[in-house]
C-alpha cells in the first residue's frame, strides 16, 4: 500500500511552462514533507520541504503548497528550464519513527 | 567533504550470491539508512540507523542484513542473492532530526 501517492508518472512541458506536481498522503503522523530532484545516474537531492502547519513555501522558482485538510501537497516550477528535466520525487517524513516515505517519482522533460 | 559514498558502482551477481554494498560519510551524521529504488516504486526502505550500534528495520528488509559498528559507515549485506534483488541502491545519512537526509550517487545491482 503506498502510503504516498504522486502523480503524473510522467510530465511534458515547454520552457517557461509551469509544471506541477501533485501528492497525497493519508497517514497524518507525517510531519515534514520534502520534494527531492533526482538526475539520470545521480542519488536523489533535497530541493525544498515544507511543514505543515505552513500552506505555501517558494525557494527560487520552486513553490510547495500544503493543504493540510485535503492531506495534498504540490510542486510547483515557474518558468520551468530544459535543465530542470529530472525525475522529481515527493516524501514525507515521520519523526517519531525517523522514517521517510517516497512517492513513486514523476519524470520531467522540459522542451525548448 | 567527500559526504556520502557507496562502492562499488556497478555488481552483477549470481543467484544464491554473496556480497556487501558499502556506504561511508564523512559529516558525523547520526542517522544513516538504506533505501533501493524501482521503476514504478520511488525509492523503499530498507533498513536505518540512528546510531552506531542501533539499527532498524525499514519497509522492505528481507534478504537484507545491516550492522552500524562506527559512526561513518553502514554496509548492507545480502547473504543469498536473488534476482528480485536487483534495483539500485541508495544509501542516505542526516542530522537531527533526521528529516533532511542526504543521498550517495548509488549502486546498480544485478542479480542472474
Amino acid at each position: 500500500q503506498q502510503q504516498v501517492k504522486q502523480s503524473p508518472q510522467s510530465l511534458i512541458v515547454q520552457k517557461g511552462g509551469i509544471p506541477i506536481i501533485n501528492c497525497a498522503y493519508e497517514n497524518t503522523a507525517f510531519d515534514y514533507f520534502p520534494w527531492y530532484q533526482q538526475f539520470p545516474g545521480k542519488g536523489p537531492a533535497l530541493l525544498i520541504a515544507i511543514r505543515p502547519d505552513v500552506s505555501e513555501k517558494k525557494e527560487g522558482r520552486f513553490t510547495i503548497s500544503f493543504n493540510k485538510s485535503a492531506k495534498q501537497f504540490s510542486l510547483h516550477i515557474m518558468d520551468s528550464q530544459p535543465g530542470d528535466s529530472a525525475t522529481y520525487f515527493c516524501a514525507a517524513f515521520t519523526g517519531t519513527a525517523s522514517k521517510l516515505t517516497f512517492g513513486t517519482g514523476t519524470r520531467l522533460q522540459v522542451t525548448l | 567533504n567527500a559526504g556520502v559514498t557507496q562502492t562499488p558502482k556497478f555488481q552483477v551477481l549470481k543467484t544464491g550470491q554473496s556480497m556487501t554494498l558499502q556506504c561511508a560519510q564523512d559529516m558525523n551524521h547520526e542517522y544513516m539508512s538504506w533505501y533501493r529504488q524501482d521503476p514504478g516504486m520511488g525509492l523503499r526502505l530498507i533498513h536505518y540507523s540512528v546510531g552506531a550500534g542501533i539499527t532498524d528495520q525499514g519497509e522492505v528488509p528481507n534478504g537484507y542484513n545491516v550492522s552500524r559498528s562506527t559512526t561513518e559507515d553502514f554496509p548492507l549485506r545480502l547473504l543469498s542473492a536473488a534476482p528480485s534483488q536487483t534495483s539500485v541502491y541508495f544509501c542516505a545519512s542526516s542530522y537531527p532530526p533526521y528529516n533532511e537526509q542526504f543521498f550517495g550517487p548509488g549502486t546498480r545491482l544485478t542479480v542472474l
